[in-house]
Order: C-alpha cells, then structure tokens, then sequence
C-alpha cells in the first residue's frame, strides 16, 4: 500500500547480530504495529504503537524492542537474532474512526542462519 | 492458547459456487470481528468487518455472520471467483485495547476454474 512501506524487504542475518527492521507511514495515523507471521500461528503482535515515544508489548514481544521517535517511523530492533525469530514480520497502521481496519504494510521476510 | 481459531488450513471450491470460511473465538470481550486476505508476498487487506451488535453483514459476494452465543462467526462468498484465492484470516479486538487484533492461523482458499 502507497501509505506504508517496510525496509528492507527481504535481509539474510546471522545469529547474534542485531536486527533493525523500520516502517514508514505517510497517513498521520496514530496507531502502529509489528506483527510476525510463521505457518500454523497466522499473524501474532509483537509490540505497538498509540503515539510518538508511546509503545506497549503484544503477544511475543521477548527478544524484541521498538521504538517512535516521529508520527511516521516505528521501528523494530532484534537485538540479537535467533534462528526462531527467522519469519515474515508486517507492520500495520490503524486509526480512530476506521473500524479497526488495519493496513498493512508488504512485509519484510527474515531469515537468521 | 489461541483465543481465535480458524480449524480449516485449507479448502478448496468450484468457481460460481459458494465458499465458507469459519472462525471460532475463545475471549467473550471480543466485540468487534474482522476477515482479511492475503496474497502471496503481499501484505493482508481488510475484508469486512462486523460488530458484535449484529449478526451479519453483506458488502458484495461478502457476508459475514456471527453467533454470540457459539463463539461463531463465518465468511461466505457468493460466487466464489478464481480470483479469490488467498489466505483468508480472521481477527478480533476488544473494546479499550488500544485497538489492538488477534488473529487466527488463516485458511487457504483455492477456488478451481
């Protein structure tokens, strides 16, 4: 989608070696998150974001930070790769008044040898 | 424990006939239920969505239904199109949860020509 984009889109890592996924949005919205996608788990939450330097944790948010600096930026750090954190992580972008409706952004599929 | 659970990794269908896709939930604090698609390497869109003061809700080939009372909800799509084949996940969210969704592990859906 023209309002959000994931760099990078594909990144090959090592264990041990730190991670820095970003996600861009050009819509204002306030709402951010980080989602991780594996085979038999569909999409599961690793942390949010409801506004600048405001995150929380989801659901499998071990080994994993963000951050918010701007409206338009959330990031997400591994600070140390692990082989199970090898999947398709999407961000999303949501606001009051859509129903819920996130969109997503087109993924970045990581895999940590 | 997977609050909500889509039991059917995959189905396949004849074109002009109907698909139905289902979902149950655990958590009785969802209120509000949504379905997106995903195509491959691409990130999901948003479907349709219901809340959970109704009991169906029609946007074209799209209706969704829900059963309060069986933790119940589907997706039917009249007529199912080559078109539509996709991973199909179904989400949820709670009032108050900083709009935050749980989804399930998605159903494949292959419609043959």
């Amino acid at each position: 989608d023209a309002g959000i984009t994931q760099s990078p889109r594909h990144k090959v890592t090592e264990t041990g070696t730190p991670v820095t996924l970003r996600c861009h949005q050009t819509e204002n919205h306030r709402y951010m998150y980080w989602y991780r996608q594996d085979p038999g788990h569909g999409l599961r939450l690793i942390h949010y974001s409801y506004g600048v330097k405001d995150t929380d944790k989801g659901e499998v948010s071990d080994g994993y930070s963000v951050s918010r600096s701007k409206t338009e930026d959330f990031l997400l750090t591994l600070e140390s790769a692990t082989s199970s954190q090898t999947s398709v992580y999407f961000c999303a972008i949501s606001e009051l008044g859509v129903n819920f409706g996130y969109t997503f952004g087109s993924g970045t599929r990581l895999t940590v040898v | 424990d997977q609050q909500v659970k889509q039991n059917s990794p995959s189905l396949s269908v004849q074109e002009g006939r109907i698909s139905i896709l289902n979902c149950d939930y655990t958590n009785s604090m969802f209120d509000y239920f949504l379905w997106y698609k995903k195509y491959p390497a691409e990130g999901p869109t948003f479907l349709i969505s219901i809340s959970s003061i109704k009991d169906k809700n029609e946007d074209g080939r799209f209706t969704v239904f829900l059963n309060k009372s069986a933790k119940h909800l589907s997706l039917h799509i009249v007529p199912s199109q080559p078109g539509d084949s996709a991973v199909y996940f179904c989400a949820a969210s709670e009032s108050g949860s900083a709009r935050q969704l749980t989804f399930g592990s998605g159903t494949q859906l292959t419609v043959l020509p």
